[in-house]
């Protein structure tokens, strides 16, 4: 079965640009569309964005300025870039997997905890 | 963006019980409604799509219902696995939403 794990880097500064790569296993990539999700402390999911295995990329309005996904068949990994981060994007950080158009978001990876600081 | 309204944020019940969380949305949703479970530091596991269809290996004792704008899930006879925090999600429009979820623990 899919699996996904998050990885990068637990600690971001203020003002930079968080990198994350979620690597999957167990099937294939192609045809789906690759998302992520976060998790501030205390509040809710928060749908970041897909990114399709032919590379089509579809972001929240409210992160399009700052974010760019990526795909790399090769690897089994697709990735996030969150450029000019703020205390704000502290979150727990979820990769997962879009079946399709009005499908359901199955399965997610863990999640990876991500702190801003100042 | 559509709103995702669900409730009761928590609730305290014991094994064998029943319970029922609901959610409600903004405007018609149709019945793209998944429900998640969310064990702390595991991942979170979809349990029901299409507002009543269970994924696979789901036990029966979960079950969603409704469509439009009102939804439902029930587990029935609670068994210690099941306490764990609930979402509710749409995917009928993008961005997808989530509800603010529903905390089970042991009373």
């Amino acid at each position: 079965q899919v699996q996904l794990q998050e990885s990068g880097p637990g600690l971001v500064k203020s003002s930079e640009t968080l990198s994350l790569t979620c690597t999957v296993s167990g099937g294939t990539m192609y045809d789906f569309y690759w998302t992520w999700i976060r998790q501030p402390p205390g509040k809710g999911l928060e749908w970041m964005g897909y990114v399709h295995s032919s590379g089509r990329t579809d972001y929240n309005p409210s992160l399009k300025s700052r974010l760019t996904m990526s795909v790399d068949m090769s690897k089994n990994q697709f990735s996030l870039r969150l450029t000019s981060v703020t205390a704000g994007d502290t979150a727990v950080y979820y990769c997962a997997r879009e079946l399709g158009m009005w499908q359901p978001v199955d399965p997610w990876g863990q999640g990876i905890q991500v702190a801003v600081s100042s | 963006d559509i709103q995702m309204t669900q409730s009761p944020s928590s609730l305290s019940a014991s094994v064998g019980d029943t319970v029922t969380i609901t959610c409600r949305a903004s405007q018609d949703i149709r019945n793209y409604v998944a429900w998640l479970q969310h064990r702390p530091g595991q991942a979170p596991k979809s349990l029901i799509f299409g507002a009543s269809s269970l994924q696979s290996g789901v036990p029966l004792r979960f079950r969603g219902s409704g469509s439009g704008t009102d939804f439902t899930l029930t587990i029935t006879n609670l068994l210690p696995e099941d306490f764990a925090t609930y979402y509710c999600q749409q995917y009928d429009t993008y961005p997808l939403t989530f509800g603010g979820g529903t905390k089970v623990d042991i009373k």
